[in-house]
């Protein structure tokens, strides 16, 4: 079966500080990637998709980015972190190829920028 | 661009009671995929149920089914006999068909309705 892991659970971060947010999925090959944000009070924002190792494709223009160094991680970075930044990360993972794939959720990262 | 309103941020009933939750969508697409996800006080976001937009048969799973809505762009939740733990956040969302893959499984989500369950 496949399962989906996030770390950390819980982060707290001064502003200017850098990010890392680090998602894995195991059980499945190639999947398509996910990062979402919750924000107090908001729905999911989805922020980065991957549908391959380097392929990154970014929807929303922020100072965060995001890679993928390894068919099943994905990772979403900030060189310098605002108050905005907090909020709750939400990574997904989908089955590659036509037709509906359902996304699977992390447990998510809550992020504190103070 | 898909946009998907929830106009009731907060909801609560008794437990056993029957709760609708309202969630209109905007889109210039015909063929797409509806959604009511949930997401427990644990923040683990679960999917309740789909409703693919060809289709007229509402979904049902359980208790939870949908009135799907087409021409009126709006897609409600129905949960029979409520329990203690539907006790969450429903997020309704929207995701465009595509044929190919090209990472488009691209969920856009609303607001959200916090449903809070009575004992």
């Amino acid at each position: 079966s496949q399962t989906i892991h996030q770390w950390p659970a819980t982060l707290v971060q001064p502003v200017g500080s850098p990010l890392s947010l680090e998602c894995t999925v195991e059980g499945t090959s190639n999947p398509n990637l996910y990062w979402y944000r919750q924000a107090a009070g908001r729905g999911l924002q989805l922020l980065f998709y991957s549908v391959g190792i380097g392929q990154i494709s970014s929807e929303v223009p922020q100072n965060l980015s995001a890679s993928r160094p390894q068919d099943r991680q994905f990772i979403l970075s900030s060189k310098k972190l605002l108050l905005s930044d907090s909020g709750f990360y939400l990574c997904a993972w989908s089955k590659g190829g036509t037709g509906y794939n359902e996304q699977f959720f992390g447990p998510g990262t809550r992020l504190t920028v103070l | 661009a898909q946009t998907v309103t929830q106009s009731q941020p907060e909801m609560s009933v008794q437990e056993a009671e029957t709760v609708t939750l309202s969630c209109t969508y905007d889109t210039s697409e015909n063929n797409y995929y509806l959604f009511w996800y949930k997401q427990p006080p644990s923040r683990q976001m679960i999917l309740v149920i789909r409703q693919e937009a060809y289709k007229q048969q509402n979904a049902t799973e359980n208790r939870f089914s949908v009135n799907f809505q087409k021409a009126a762009k709006s897609f409600s939740l129905k949960i029979s006999d409520s329990q203690l733990g539907d006790t969450a956040m429903y997020f309704c969302a929207f995701m465009k068909h595509w044929i190919s893959n090209f990472g488009n499984e691209k969920l856009t989500f609303g607001t959200g309705t916090r449903l809070t369950i009575i004992p």
